[in-house]
């Protein structure tokens, strides 16, 4: 079982749908929990930086971790073309500084105008 | 704050030759790590950089060494190339004491023939 679990998609939805992406992950020391957003010849860019289990919300973006399922989502609210991209969770333990951070293989999803 | 500088942004390189990647982190930001990023695999972590010290490293061969400066700046070597090392090779930096998360520069796309 890979450590992290990321349905590559593509995923594709009307502008302004409510868009649901999510990971899941083997390694219950997981606790801290990011999503990167990366467009087509760039780097990843942090969209969310979540602490074990709760949500977090930031403009039209929602984090939430169920750290008891080992599952994560990011919820996009109104979505716009502008948000087509690939959608990368990662993650890593409590070790703080010692840490690997693990990436999921990232979801491509286009929101269609 | 000027954000992760990586170059150069593409490379064509033959089989057998070797490489060198170069990264300029975030001012502050002692950490360097660097992942290799193909369409397969995803983001697979090749190694991490601490002060000048090698602080954690991915399950990669010897041809990918790395190195960090005093100025933090980092540079990544492969010898040897082969086909496969084809990639985007992604460059991080973090304030590694807070667990701050990484923060990318857009890579290098490295091209083998």
């Amino acid at each position: 079982q890979k450590e992290v679990e990321q349905d590559p998609g593509p995923l594709s939805v009307p502008e302004g749908a409510i868009v649901s992406l999510n990971c899941t992950y083997s390694n219950s020391a997981f606790q801290y929990f990011m999503w990167y957003r990366q467009y087509s010849r760039k780097g990843p860019e942090l969209l969310m930086y979540t602490y074990s289990s709760g949500n977090k919300e930031d403009g039209r973006f929602t984090a939430q971790v169920d750290k008891s399922s080992k599952y994560i989502s990011l919820f996009i609210r109104d979505s716009q073309p502008s948000d087509s991209a690939t959608y990368l969770c990662a993650m890593s333990g409590p070790r703080r500084r010692d840490d690997k951070i693990i990436f999921g293989k990232g979801t491509r999803l286009h929101i269609l105008p | 704050k000027a954000g992760v500088t990586q170059t150069p942004r593409y490379l064509i390189k033959t089989r057998g030759q070797q490489v060198t990647l170069s990264c300029s982190p975030i001012s502050g930001h002692r950490s360097v790590s660097w992942y290799q990023q193909t369409p397969g695999q995803g983001l697979q972590f090749l190694f991490e950089y601490f002060s000048e010290t090698q602080r954690n490293k991915g399950n990669f061969p010897g041809r990918f060494s790395g190195r960090q400066f005093s100025n933090s700046r980092s540079e990544m070597n492969v010898s040897t190339l082969e086909l496969g090392d084809s990639a985007l090779y992604l460059c991080a930096s973090r304030d590694r004491q807070s667990n701050s998360p990484l923060h990318f520069g857009n890579g290098t796309r490295l091209t083998v023939t």
